[in-house]
């Protein structure tokens, strides 16, 4: 069985430029959740879609938003970066709703200069 | 924010020694789960244990949980050079989906 994919793996980009990342969950899996990891904030959690609808969403500014397809797969979108938008963001799938474990994908690394 | 506390924040040992990481947490949980990260690449999943379990094992692995004192510890035993690593407790709080919270991690280096 597949694992969770991202792409891209890598991406630079401008200071006021925007930024897709896009993420395929496992197989039958249907609750995507997205994280950033900066080494200053550690490893955060952005928000939680499960069958189209967001369920939870941290504390971050509204720049960040995310979608979640029919056939699961979920896109974020970071509109006018800036530089602390630097960071791994990291893609997580579940099989439930609540109560189950979280399978991450391999990240997208991006920087902002 | 940070939910939890991990303890240490770096281990150096040799291959063939135990491993002992601490991951201390703040709310009720529905369960805690051990992932290890290999230099800024994706988490792999190492184990889950509910909050009504007290241990489980996976195979060189052995997580205990202790709800009343809100912490949990991960032992590796028998280290190898492929463990070196750095591990994160995340929990899964009761009332919040899948939303993980997580802790700083521990920076693991097993020195062959």
């Amino acid at each position: 069985k597949a694992g969770v994919t991202q792409t891209p793996r890598y991406l630079i980009k401008t200071r006021g430029q925007q930024v897709t990342l896009s993420c395929s969950p496992i197989s039958g899996h249907r609750s995507v959740s997205w994280y950033q990891q900066t080494p200053g904030q550690g490893l955060q959690f952005l928000f939680e879609y499960f069958s189209e609808t967001q369920r939870n969403k941290g504390n971050f500014p509204g720049r960040f938003s995310g979608r979640q397809f029919s056939n699961s797969r979920s896109e974020m979108n970071v509109s006018t970066l800036e530089l602390g938008d630097s960071a791994l963001y990291l893609c997580a799938s579940s099989l439930r709703v609540r109560d189950t474990e979280a399978f991450f994908g391999q990240g997208t690394r991006l920087t902002v200069v | 924010s940070q939910q939890g506390e991990e303890d240490p924040q770096a281990l150096s040992i040799q291959e063939g020694e135990n491993a002992t990481m601490n991951c201390s947490y703040k709310t009720s949980i529905n369960n805690l789960q051990w992932y290890r990260q290999n230099s800024g690449r994706g988490l792999v999943h190492l184990i889950l244990i509910r909050s009504n379990e007290r241990e489980k094992h996976s195979g060189r692995l052995r997580v205990t949980l202790d709800t009343s004192k809100k912490s949990s510890s991960l032992l590796i035993t028998a280290s190898r050079a492929a463990d070196t690593a750095s591990y994160f407790c995340a929990t899964d709080a009761e009332n919040a989906g899948n939303m993980l919270t997580f802790g700083g991690g521990t920076r693991l280096m097993v020195k062959p």
